[in-house]
């Protein structure tokens, strides 16, 4: 049958590497934006946020940074782990919503 | 416990009938919403409701008509299902940030796969 992750841009990573999940946004009035995290047959998961204000923002092994002035967005996570295996997305604020950007899946091998 | 709890997880039915999907969130969050997960899995808004009225209606057939009895719940009703309304079908509830109506984080429920023959 049909793999739904064939049809996502993949990436495909070794356990222990670091990873780099992109993402570009259109509306330059964005003022917040959001990964989030999405394990197969469950809902999205927030990871992390970051406000406009900001170019850099770190948590527990990730890391986003916003760049305002080319509109792009990118998620690393350090030293990836086979449960890190899922589909990533990145969202937008916009009015009384969210707006998400299309999910890259990423798969991580032992 | 659940935060955001939809049901059923799994619905599969005929075209043309009438189904529904249940939401309940114990967050005490102000605003729901229900998102669209294509089999390529882009999500897409379809309604947000705060405080029990709707605030955004995008561009969604009205065979879909969402009802939300107090801000706690949220449920969407479709008639006349066609096999374009297969999907993945997610429950989301969050703060509104200021007056503005901002979104702050949501919070998704598992999400309900429905199946129309």
């Amino acid at each position: 049958g049909e793999s739904v992750g064939l049809h996502l841009p993949t990436l495909s990573v070794q356990e222990g590497d670091n990873s780099i999940i992109n993402c570009a946004y259109s509306n330059s009035a964005s003022d917040y934006f959001i990964w989030y995290k999405q394990e197969s047959g469950k809902g999205p998961q927030f990871i992390i946020d970051i406000r406009s204000n900001m170019d850099k923002r770190q948590g527990q092994r990730v890391t986003v940074l916003l760049n305002k002035t080319v509109k792009h967005l990118s998620l690393q996570i350090a030293a990836t782990q086979p449960g890190d295996s899922a589909v990533y997305f990145c969202a937008f604020r916009g009015y009384s919503t969210l707006t998400f950007g299309k999910g890259t899946m990423l798969l991580v091998s032992p | 416990d659940t935060a955001v709890s939809q049901t059923p997880k799994y619905l599969v039915t005929q075209m043309g009938n009438d189904k529904s999907i249940k939401c309940e969130q114990n967050l005490g969050h102000d605003t729901m919403y229900w998102y669209k997960q294509d089999s390529k899995k882009f999500l897409k808004i379809m309604f947000s409701y705060n405080n029990k009225e709707l605030i955004i209606n995008e561009t969604v057939p009205n065979r879909f008509s969402p009802k939300s009895p107090d801000k706690a719940h949220l449920n969407l009703h479709i008639n006349s299902l066609e096999l374009g309304d297969s999907a993945v079908y997610f429950c989301a509830s969050s703060l509104l940030l200021s007056a503005g109506g901002l979104a702050g984080e949501l919070f998704f429920g598992e999400g309900s796969r429905l199946t129309v023959l």
